[in-house]
C-alpha cells in the first residue's frame, strides 16, 4: 500500500513569490492534516480536513496561507506571498478518520531566500 | 491547553546500551499519548500510543513506554539500541479521541556511537 505522497520534496523560492505544495493521502483516508515543522521543533497543526471540509483551520495564517481539498482526496497548501520566516518543512498526514492513527508523508522542505 | 516537554534535546548512546527518552505532558484530563520517530528526510512514524488500560505500552522496533499519571510522564525505553535507531523522537499528546489534534514536543535527537 502506498503511503502519503507529497510533492515537491524540496522547493527554493524568493520572498514574495507564491508556492504550492501537494499531498495525496492514503487511499480511503477521510481525514487529512497539514503540519508546519520549523527547524528543531515538533510539527504544529495548520489545518485538518474531514473529507472536503476544513474542520480546524484555527492555526492557519489566513492572510497568506490557503488550502483546499477538492473532492475529499488530494490537497493543496498554498502560500502567497512567501516570507523568509516561512522556511520550514510542511508535512501532510492522513488517517482513516479522526479516531485512528495518523500516517505522515516525507514532507516538503521550503527555503525562502 | 495541552503541552509536551521533552527535556533532552540531544542524547548519545552506545550501540547495545539501554535507552530512555523523557517526556512530560500537561493536560487537564486523561491524555492520549504518542511517540513518533523521524529519520532524516522522512516523515514521522508512530512507535506506540497510550489511550487507556495497561500503563506499560509495547511498540514497534522493540520500544516500550510507561505512562505514569502521578509524574505526568510517558518515557520511551529500549533495552538495547541499534545503530538504525539514530533519529529524532517526538512525544505527542492528543485530546478528545486522540488523533483529532496532536501537540508535539520539541523532539530529542538520538545519536548512536559504536
Amino acid at each position: 500500500e502506498a503511503g502519503v505522497v507529497q510533492s515537491p520534496r524540496y522547493k527554493i523560492i524568493e520572498k514574495k513569490q507564491p508556492v504550492a505544495f501537494w499531498c495525496n493521502p492514503i487511499s480511503g483516508h477521510n481525514t487529512l492534516y497539514w503540519y508546519l515543522q520549523n527547524l528543531g521543533q515538533g510539527p504544529e497543526l495548520l489545518i485538518r480536513y474531514e473529507n472536503e471540509e476544513a474542520v480546524d483551520d484555527s492555526q492557519l495564517p489566513k492572510d497568506r496561507f490557503s488550502a483546499e481539498r477538492l473532492k475529499g482526496v488530494d490537497s493543496t497548501l498554498k502560500i502567497q506571498p512567501a516570507e523568509l520566516g516561512d522556511s520550514a518543512v510542511y508535512l501532510c498526514a492522513s488517517s482513516l478518520d479522526r479516531d485512528h492513527e495518523q500516517y505522515f508523508g516525507p514532507g516538503t522542505r521550503l527555503t525562502v531566500t | 491547553a495541552q503541552s509536551v516537554t521533552q527535556p533532552d534535546i540531544h542524547i548519545t548512546v552506545s550501540e547495545g546500551a539501554s535507552l530512555e527518552l523523557r517526556c512530560n505532558y500537561s493536560y487537564g484530563a486523561t491524555p492520549y499519548l504518542f511517540w513518533y520517530v523521524q529519520s532524516p528526510g522522512q516523515g514521522l512514524q508512530l512507535l506506540l500510543k497510550y489511550f487507556s488500560g495497561d500503563t506499560l505500552v509495547q511498540g514497534i522496533k522493540g520500544f516500550e513506554a510507561e505512562f505514569k499519571r502521578s509524574q505526568s510522564s510517558f518515557n520511551l525505553r529500549k533495552p538495547s539500541v541499534h545503530w538504525s535507531d539514530a533519529a529524532e523522537y517526538f512525544c505527542a499528546v492528543g485530546i478528545n479521541f486522540g488523533n483529532e489534534k496532536l501537540t508535539f514536543g520539541t523532539g530529542t535527537r538520538l545519536t548512536i556511537i559504536p
